[in-house]
């Protein structure tokens, strides 16, 4: 089946610095990505849409500048979190949805993040 | 929220016995979709049924849905203890959008 990865798996970063996570698509072509945050106990709340080549679509609430995110080819989507609080500690995880109309997105394994 | 809503939250049961989620929804939808999660891990697909269809099945599992009540249920037969795991029902609609529900903590005892 599709494989989507994701990098790093975990990051631990003092308050101030951005952090850069990766997803990636491993054999298949994804002009969209989609980026979800999870607190604990909690479900996927999506974040932004990523577009190949296009900029992001942000969901309300979420913040543009603080979370940058890069769609440069069909196979990789970055999500930077832009001067990380305490408050950004969260897993992230993104899916991929491949080209060709399929209905099923693929789930990375999420990046696990936490702000001291 | 455009979440939809899952109950029970979570659900303890013994091995063997059959485990039963159900998932509520707002909105239209074209399809709708359940996904597992280990504790820590990213989601796994388990089973996608379109809104034109009323039941579906996947070796031990079951989906049902029901439009005119925007509901869903997932029914697990046989549970072993590697079901465990978080249980999560997402709508899609247009523009390839998925809306999580708040998920189901199921815990198959051994």
């Amino acid at each position: 089946g599709a494989v989507v990865s994701q990098h790093p798996s975990w990051v631990i970063c003092k308050s101030g610095t951005s952090v850069k996570i990766e997803c990636r698509s491993l054999d298949f072509q994804a002009t969209t990505m989609f980026w979800y945050r999870q607190f604990p106990k909690q479900s996927l709340m999506l974040m932004a849409t990523s577009n190949e080549g296009s900029k992001a679509t942000y969901e309300q609430g979420v913040e543009k500048d603080k979370f940058l995110i890069n769609h440069a080819s069909l196979t990789l989507s970055t999500l930077t979190v832009t001067s990380a609080h305490p408050e950004d500690s969260s897993f992230y995880i993104c899916s991929a949805w491949a080209t060709g109309g399929q209905e099923t997105q693929y789930f990375g394994p999420g990046t696990r993040l936490l702000v001291l | 929220s455009q979440q939809g809503e899952e109950d029970p939250q979570a659900l303890s049961i013994q091995e063997g016995e059959n485990a039963t989620m159900n998932c509520s929804y707002k909105t239209s939808i074209n399809n709708l979709q359940w996904y597992r999660q280990n504790s820590g891990r990213g989601l796994v697909h388990l089973i996608l049924i379109r809104s034109n269809e009323r039941e579906k099945h996947s070796g031990r599992l079951r989906v049902t849905l029901d439009t005119s009540k925007k509901s869903s249920s997932l029914l697990i037969t046989a549970s072993r203890a590697a079901d465990t795991a978080s249980y999560f029902c997402a709508q899609g609609t247009s523009g390839s959008r998925l809306t999580f529900g708040e998920g189901t903590q199921l815990t198959v005892n051994p």
